[in-house]
This record gives structure tokens, sequence and C-alpha cells, in this order.
């Protein structure tokens, strides 16, 4: 099976630029999360999706969005970057979706989003 | 609110020496918790859960209700155990079912 894949693994982008990352979940499953990671702040969550609707949203502002088709494919959009977007941007992919008897997430190897 | 707390950032350890990566949370309800860890250039991957009791990569960790901890112990560190480890919780209908994540502990194994 394979396993969560994400595009593109790498970018550079400039302030003011927008920027669409992608999220290929395992086979079946049905719940994508997204998260942001920095070395200063670690594992923040941005958002959830499963079955094509947004279950949970974490504090980030509007600029942050996201979106999953009937294939349970996801994509996040950062619109404005700004200096302090640059990260790994993480997709998790699960069976069920977070809460009664969560199930393990599947991570990807991350977007990493450099803004200049 | 719902919490979960690594107190250390940094955890460092000579290889053979027991460790302990400490995780508290604060839940009203039945907590559901989760150890994740990310080797160098790898995933993030599920390292265990409480409600399977295993030992993995001869890790353990006890549920404790009454101090509300999730501790990760191993009695004898090995270099390859270096590594983040974040401990999470699984939120109930306040939280939305989130997970909720700990900050994070950087795990260095000395040889």
């Amino acid at each position: 099976k394979a396993g969560v894949t994400q595009t593109p693994r790498y970018l550079i982008k400039t302030r003011g630029q927008q920027v669409t990352l992608s999220c290929s979940p395992i086979s079946g499953h049905r719940s994508v999360s997204w998260y942001q990671q920095t070395p200063g702040q670690g594992l923040q969550f941005l958002f959830e999706y499963f079955s094509e609707t947004q279950r949970n949203k974490g504090n980030f502002p509007g600029r942050f969005s996201g979106r999953q088709f009937s294939n349970s494919r996801s994509e996040m959009n950062v619109s404005t970057l700004e200096l302090g977007d640059s990260a790994l941007y993480l997709c998790a992919s699960s069976a069920r979706p977070t809460g009664i008897g969560t199930g393990e997430l599947f991570f990807g190897e991350g977007s990493r989003l450099t803004v200049l | 609110a719902q919490r979960v707390t690594q107190p250390e950032k940094l955890l460092s350890v000579f290889k053979g020496a027991p460790v302990e990566l400490k995780c508290n949370y604060s839940y009203s309800g039945s907590p559901e918790l989760f150890w994740y860890v990310q080797y160098s250039r790898q995933r993030l991957q599920l390292l265990l859960r409480h409600i399977s009791r295993e030992s993995i990569k001869g890790f353990t960790a006890d549920l404790n209700k009454g101090e509300t901890s999730f501790h990760l112990k191993k009695p004898f560190a090995q270099e390859e155990d270096s590594a983040m480890y974040y401990c999470a919780l699984s939120g109930g209908m306040d939280s939305n079912y989130q997970l909720i994540w700990g900050a994070g502990t950087k795990l260095i194994i000395k040889p």
C-alpha cells in the first residue's frame, strides 16, 4: 500500500504570494489532517477533513484554507504569504476521523515551504 | 481546557541508561493517549497508544489517571532511539474531537 504522498516536497515563495499544497492519503482513508511543524512551535493543527467536510480547524488565520475532493485527496492553500509561514507542512491520513476511537495517523514526508 | 504538556524540550541520556519522557495531560473524561516519534529524515509515526498496552522497540507507557500522566519509558536507551517524541491526546466533545499535541521532546542518546 502506498503511503501518504505530499507534493511538492520543497518550494520557495516570496511574501505576498500564495501557495497550494497537495496530499494524497492512503487508499481507503477518508480523513486527512494538516499540520504546520516548526522548530519553535512544534506541531500545530491546521484542519481536518473527512468525506469532503471540514471537521475541525485550528487557530490559524483565514489565509490558511483547505479542501478535500471526492477521492479523498486534499489541498491546502495559503494566501498572502508571510515570512512566518515558513515551515514544514505535514499531512496525515487515517481510516477514521479523530475523536471517538481515534485510529492511527499516517503522515506524509511533508512539504517544506520557505518564504523569502 | 484540554492540554498536553511535555515539560522537557530536550532530554539527553547516555546509551544504556534508563529513559523517561514525561507527558502530562488535562482532560476531564476518559482519555485516549498516544506517543508519536519522528526519527531524523523519517516520517512522523505512531510509536504506541495506551489502549494497546504494547511494548514497542522496548518502550512502554502507562496511563496514570490519578497523576494524569502518560510517561514514555525504556529501561536501556539505544543510540537509535534518538528522535523527536510527541505525546498526543484524543480529545472529546469539548475539543470537537481534535487530537491535542504536546510540544515534543527531542531525545538525544549519547554514546
